[in-house]
């Protein structure tokens, strides 16, 4: 079982539709979650961290966090095509070691 | 407000070569990680330093593939005699690696071709 998964997708929304993105997790100590963008040919980008159960919002972004359930999503309100990209979680463990899901692919279509 | 630094940001070696890949981390960060992305592929963990120490290189191959990250200057990845299996982006992130306070931010990566 790998540490970090999610669904490769892709993921196809209208324009304005929210977008939601969900990883699953094995490690149960693990402390602290993380969402980052990747653009074709970019660098990872961190978008949004969530250490506690339940939602954080910031801005159209809201993550959210179940740790009995090993789980945590990405949701994307007023989707633009901008927000076009592959989206990582990550997991970081009680051994303060990093693991990364394989990505999402989200199309947002105009 | 410099992020972190990676160079060369593009480098092409020959089979056998050796290949430095260079990170500066971002001002305020003692903690060092290296990754490796294939094409269409995900990020995959390499090594974990902190100043001087290796944290975790559980990822790394263990031929060929070293790293350091001395007391001064940037944290160095280090693949001798390279083959054209290496050819990849090689990411850097730095954090502070305070619980709680311990988010990684990326370098813009460098991309590395094996002829």
């Amino acid at each position: 079982q790998k540490e970090v998964e999610q669904n490769s997708g892709p993921l196809s929304v209208p324009e304005g539709a929210i977008a939601s993105l969900n990883c699953t997790y094995s490690d149960r100590g693990s402390q602290s979650f993380f969402w980052y963008r990747q653009y074709s040919g970019k660098s990872p980008e961190l978008i949004m961290s969530i250490y506690s159960n339940g939602d954080k919002e910031d801005g159209r972004f809201t993550a959210q966090l179940n740790k009995a359930s090993q789980y945590v999503s990405l949701l994307i309100r007023d989707s633009q095509p901008s927000d076009s990209a592959t989206y990582l979680c990550a997991v970081n463990t009680a051994g303060n070691q990093f693991y990364f899901g394989t990505g999402t692919s989200l199309t947002v279509i105009p | 407000n410099a992020g972190v630094m990676q160079n060369p940001r593009h480098l092409v070696r020959r089979r056998g070569q050796e290949a430095r890949l260079r990170c500066s981390p971002m001002k305020g960060h003692s903690h060092v990680y290296w990754y490796r992305q294939l094409p269409e592929e995900g990020l995959k963990f390499m090594v974990y330093l902190q100043k001087e120490n290796i944290i975790d290189e559980s990822g790394m191959p263990k031929e060929r593939f070293s790293a350091e990250f001395p007391k001064e200057g940037p944290s160095i990845l280090r693949i001798q005699q390279v083959v054209r299996g290496d050819s990849a982006a090689y990411f850097c992130a730095s954090s502070t690696g305070l619980a709680g306070d311990n988010e990684q931010f990326f370098g813009p990566g460098t991309r590395l071709t094996v002829l």
